[in-house]
Formats: structure tokens, sequence, C-alpha cells
């Protein structure tokens, strides 16, 4: 067990409708990764929060967007879904990010359905 | 951007036998190279680490090396046992912030089977 926890498990939904996905980092870490997995693009980084602030951004798309709370949760929003966006999605949390080397913890990750 | 590839896609071997996964990166700027082994319905779990100051690193039966003039860093798991099977990532980052932030690039991952 990493530490990090991710809700919910798993996610069946229909095309053109919206969902939030949750992460809760390991206690004490300041950034939160999202990444998707996908069998054709592999493991690919979306975006990182440090400490409430968006760090830096990969690959994503426009209709996904994120945030960080407070309390160092993290909120995925994917909305206009098409059937493409069907993948794992997995959170990861580091200690600090961005300028440093710390190790990635990954959750268990949500995987995502759109029918 | 960073470009990793990893080799060999699939790899079977007997329980007791060693397994080796290589990987490759193109971005000069990148020090540091995770593993992360990934069971079916899991989340990818960090097995072994290793940065650029070091050629080499061991925990128990895992070790990794690193070339980093050739840009390349390779996997090695000793006395192979039937629950090491799973697939496994490279991964590399950079912490220059003009480059990649402290992102991770993965490769495309080795999916490991070992016969008992």
């Amino acid at each position: 067990d990493s530490g990090v926890t991710q809700t919910p498990k798993h996610l069946i939904t229909a095309t053109g409708q919206r969902v939030t996905l949750r992460c809760s980092p390991r206690s004490g870490d300041l950034s939160v990764y999202w990444y998707q997995q996908s069998l054709d693009q592999g493991l690919q980084f979306l975006i990182q929060y440090y400490n409430g602030e968006e760090r830096a951004k990969g690959n994503i798309l426009e209709r996904f967007s994120a945030q960080q709370f407070p309390d160092l949760h993290s909120e995925l929003n994917l909305s206009s879904l098409e059937l493409g966006d069907s993948a794992l999605y997995f959170c990861a949390s580091s200690v600090e990010g961005g300028g440093s080397t710390d190790a990635q913890y990954f959750g268990p990750g949500t995987r995502l359905t759109v029918l | 951007g960073e470009n990793v590839e990893q080799h060999p896609s699939t790899l079977s071997v007997q329980e007791g036998d060693s397994a080796v996964i290589k990987c490759t990166y193109s971005d000069s700027a990148s020090n540091y190279f995770p593993w992360y082994k990934q069971e079916l319905g899991k989340g990818p779990q960090l097995i072994i680490d290793i940065r650029s100051n070091v050629g080499e690193k061991k925990d128990q039966r895992i070790a990794v090396t690193l070339n980093k003039t050739a840009k390349h860093f390779s996997l090695h798991i000793t006395e192979t046992q039937p629950e090491d099977s799973a697939v496994y990532f490279c991964a590399a980052m950079s912490s220059d912030r003009g480059s990649t932030l402290g992102r991770l690039y993965f490769g495309r991952g080795t999916q490991l089977t070992v016969w008992p």
C-alpha cells in the first residue's frame, strides 16, 4: 500500500458526460501528479500540482481540468467525455516536485469506461 | 521532450533464472531513473530508483545500472520467483526547470512471466 488513495475505483459513464476523480496524497506529500494509462498511449503525464498551485502540464486535453485543495487532496475533472477517454487514471504524490527528483508513489487508480 | 524506449516488451524466464530489462533515454538532462512494477488491477509500485550520480544500486534480488554516457539503464532481477511476474516500467525524470520540470516519462513496459 503506497498511502495514496483514489476514488472511485471504477466509473462507467456515457459519452458527453462529466466525471470527477479524487485523490488523496500520502501524508506529508505536497505534490500530486495525474497520469493516464491506455493500451495505445502507455503511461502519460497529465498535470502536476504542488501545494495548491499548478506546477507542470503535460498531454492534458482542454476538456480535462484539475485542482488541488488546501487539504492537499486533488480532483481531476473530465468533461464532454468521448469513447477514447476510457482508460486508467492514476494519481501519484511526492514530498516536493519540480526542481527535485523525489520519488513518486502511485495510487491504485480509477478505471474509467465511457460507453 | 524526453523519449524512453524499453526492451523487451515480453520476457519469459524459468524460476530461479535472472531477468534483465533495458531502457534508453534521449534527454541528457534526465537525472533520475525509477523502476515500477505493476500487477494486474493495481497501480505502479516503485521498486528501485537510481540517480545520475551513481552507476549501480542494489536492493536484495533487484539491481539497477546506469550508463549516462550511453544514455541507458537496466533492471536486473536475480533468482526470479513466480511472484515477480508483472509488468515492469522504466521511467526518466529531469529536475531541470527548463525542460521537463520533474515529470516522469515512462517506457512502454515489459511483461515478465516467471514459470515455476
